[in-house]
């Protein structure tokens, strides 16, 4: 199944600033999925990432606070603009993989202080 | 996506076989059955997947009664490592499927 490397891990970060997340897959995959799981919650999709083309978001997300990149089949970025305390959660990307279902990052634990 | 309904928690010791029961009444003809285990941590890690009847692998059991309105996972012989959220998705494996997590189950394995 596919390998995907998220980075950074873990961060704390000053309220209103901007933090990007990277997440690197082994192999080549048409979709790309951003969640955001809060603290002792469950996940919660935050946009589909297709390369080439504007990502989509599900309701409750805008672009404006969540701008994702994709620019090639192998890798994306998730970036959280003028963050506040209530952003705080752990972000995980994940790509479908036909016969294992999906594989998911080991996650972005951020903190926002 | 249907919507899904399983316990809360579930506590259980070590060598027990556990089972956890979740409720899909309104699944569609199309819709697949699909569970994902959660360590703390970690992103959710694809257990196993099923349509109908019984589906066996390494890891787990997913039974599957004929009106596909619930699904049991079954863990055999539990061990202090199984200690998980354990989450029931249902819908239809494509292109565009979107994962829609619910609350999942925590279970708790104790010596």
């Amino acid at each position: 199944s596919a390998v995907i490397s998220q980075k950074p891990s873990r961060d704390i970060c000053q309220r209103g600033t901007s933090l990007t997340i990277q997440c690197q897959v082994d192999s080549q995959v048409t979709m790309m999925f951003w969640y955001r799981q809060q603290p002792g919650q469950s996940l919660t999709l935050i946009a589909t990432a297709n390369q080439g083309s504007e990502a989509t978001y599900e309701s409750g997300f805008v672009i404006d606070k969540f701008p994702i990149s994709r620019p090639n089949l192998t890798f994306s970025t998730l970036t959280v603009s003028n963050m506040s305390p209530e952003d705080s959660s752990i972000y995980l990307c994940s790509v479908e993989e036909r016969l294992d279902g999906y594989t998911f990052g080991s996650g972005t634990r951020l903190t926002v202080v | 996506l249907a919507k899904t309904t399983q316990p809360i928690s579930m506590d259980s010791y070590e060598g027990q076989e556990v089972n956890i029961t979740c409720s899909h009444n309104n699944i569609a003809t199309n819709d697949y059955i699909t569970w994902y285990q959660q360590f703390p941590s970690q992103g959710p890690r694809f257990i196993i997947q099923g349509y109908k009847t019984k589906v066996t692998n390494e890891v787990a059991s997913l039974f599957i009664p004929a009106d596909r309105k619930s699904s049991t996972l079954s863990l055999p012989r539990v061990s202090l490592s199984d200690t998980a959220v354990y989450y029931c998705l249902v819908g239809v494996p494509s292109n565009d499927y979107k994962l829609s997590f619910g609350a999942g189950t925590t279970v708790t394995v104790r010596a």
